[in-house]
């Protein structure tokens, strides 16, 4: 059964603290994404990894930073939360390459900063 | 999403068809990923068009026109469990682009 996970259901942090989100895939994919999801805004890309060390910034990277060192992990970080940052954050995992990339997603992380 | 758009609520009873439309503008296009979302949890895969056409799974469908930019997804028999929030994503250069999703309710 394939699997992302992701280190925390819940997280509340304060305004300036630095916020590590973690996401760990056991499907050998290539490509992995951080999503922050925002009611009536949908699903917004903030990074993208399509390979170990590599990094793309999507639609929305501003106070964002990622982590690849292995090709199971992702890391998302927020150098310093700010209220604004409050929202659900999904990571995914897909294959690359030809034929069909459906995502995996994650549970995802609800972070408050307070 | 920016450039894809999809009603944001629909309602239907129990055991009818009920059809979600979804609308793209993209300069490139790789594919069309349609995920159901139910509250609380992460997105899950339901279907995949990269040709114009209609693709059938069980219950549910998915239609795809890529010189209108268009597809729809088609649930039939529908149930109390098909209610839930259902994205639209097109894919081109190695990543989705996400419409805001339609919440679809079932009433029995």
């Amino acid at each position: 059964d394939v699997k992302v996970t992701q280190s925390s259901r819940y997280l509340v942090k304060r305004t300036g603290e630095k916020v590590f989100l973690e996401c760990v895939q056991d499907m050998d994919h290539e490509n992995m994404f951080w999503y922050r999801q925002d009611p009536g805004l949908g699903l917004r890309l903030i990074y993208f990894s399509y390979d170990v060390k590599m990094k793309e910034k999507g639609d929305i990277p501003e106070g964002y930073s990622v982590s690849r060192e292995k090709k199971e992990r992702f890391s998302l970080i927020l150098e310093s939360a700010s209220t604004n940052q409050t929202s659900m954050y999904l990571c995914a995992s897909s294959t690359r390459g030809t034929g069909r990339h459906e995502q995996y997603f994650g549970p995802g992380t609800r972070l408050t900063v307070t | 999403g920016q450039n894809i758009d999809q009603p944001t609520e629909m309602t239907a009873t129990e055991g009818a068809i009920v059809q979600i439309n979804c609308t793209y503008q993209t300069s490139g296009f790789n594919g069309l990923f349609w995920y159901q979302q139910h509250a609380g949890e992460a997105p899950t895969f339901l279907s995949y068009n990269v040709l114009d056409g209609l693709e059938e799974k069980g219950r549910f469908s998915s239609f795809l026109s890529r010189s209108k930019g268009y597809s729809y997804l088609l649930l039939k028999e529908l149930q109390m469990k098909d209610s839930a929030s259902y994205l639209c994503a097109y894919f081109y250069g190695g990543k989705s682009t996400f419409g805001d999703g339609t919440t679809l309710t079932v009433k029995p």
